[in-house]
């Protein structure tokens, strides 16, 4: 079974870069999509963006101009960056994949990123 | 990007009961919805994909239906670990968006 487990800061300054690793254990990175979903404190779930293995990118055009999602097939990691955080970006960041259902069904436990100065 | 709007916001049950949950999109999304739970300080467990199918793992009380732009989730009696938010979640066409959730209380 995969499992993903998510990396980073957990306290970023505004203006500046958040910065989160995803590590991909049970299975091999170079295979699927790879998805960054995040969690506003108390609120609903926003879809970051995929990568899949072969570094194909698809962002949530609302993040488009700040995000870069990334994999290293080496170390069977995916990463995020956002740039230019304000508070708005305080929130649980997921990373997640499909199974067969095309659908998330593995998660990583969360980390949450605070944006505060 | 097809907005998914979820009611009620928050139902208020008991175990035992039969709850129906509803989730309309703003364009058809064909048969490409899922349903998700999420219990306080956990990650989203996947339930239901393709508006109907169970996903591994998933017990035969849940089950969805479904097609185009109204969807619903039912548990046909709910059991105490079911009560959480339950969130429905398009794969139509970028960006794949969720609804904004219902919250299943106990009474």
């Amino acid at each position: 079974q995969v499992q993903l487990h998510e990396s980073g800061p957990g306290l970023v300054k505004p203006s500046e870069t958040l910065s989160l690793t995803c590590t991909v254990s049970g299975g091999s990175i170079s295979s699927s999509y790879w998805s960054w979903i995040r969690q506003p404190p108390g609120k609903g779930l926003e879809w970051i963006g995929y990568i899949s293995y072969s570094g194909n990118t698809n962002y949530n055009p609302s993040l488009k101009s700040r995000l870069t999602i990334s994999v290293d097939t080496s170390y069977n990691q995916f990463s995020l960056r956002l740039s230019s955080v304000t508070a708005a970006d305080t929130a649980v960041y997921y990373c997640a994949t499909y199974d067969h259902s095309n659908y998330l069904a593995f998660w990583g436990q969360g980390t949450l990123v605070t944006v505060s100065s | 990007e097809i907005v998914l709007t979820q009611s009620p916001a928050t139902l208020s049950l008991s175990p035992g009961e039969r709850v129906t949950l509803s989730c309309r999109a703003s364009q058809t999304v064909s048969n490409y919805l899922a349903w998700f739970q999420q219990k306080p300080g956990q990650a989203p467990r996947l339930l239901i994909y393709n508006a109907y199918t169970r996903a591994t793992g998933i017990p035969a009380r849940f089950s969805g239906s479904g097609s185009g732009t109204d969807f619903t989730l039912t548990v046909s009696s709910l059991e105490t670990e079911d009560f959480a938010v339950y969130y429905c979640q398009h794969r139509s066409n970028w960006p794949f968006t969720f609804g904004g959730g219902t919250k299943v209380e106990i009474k």
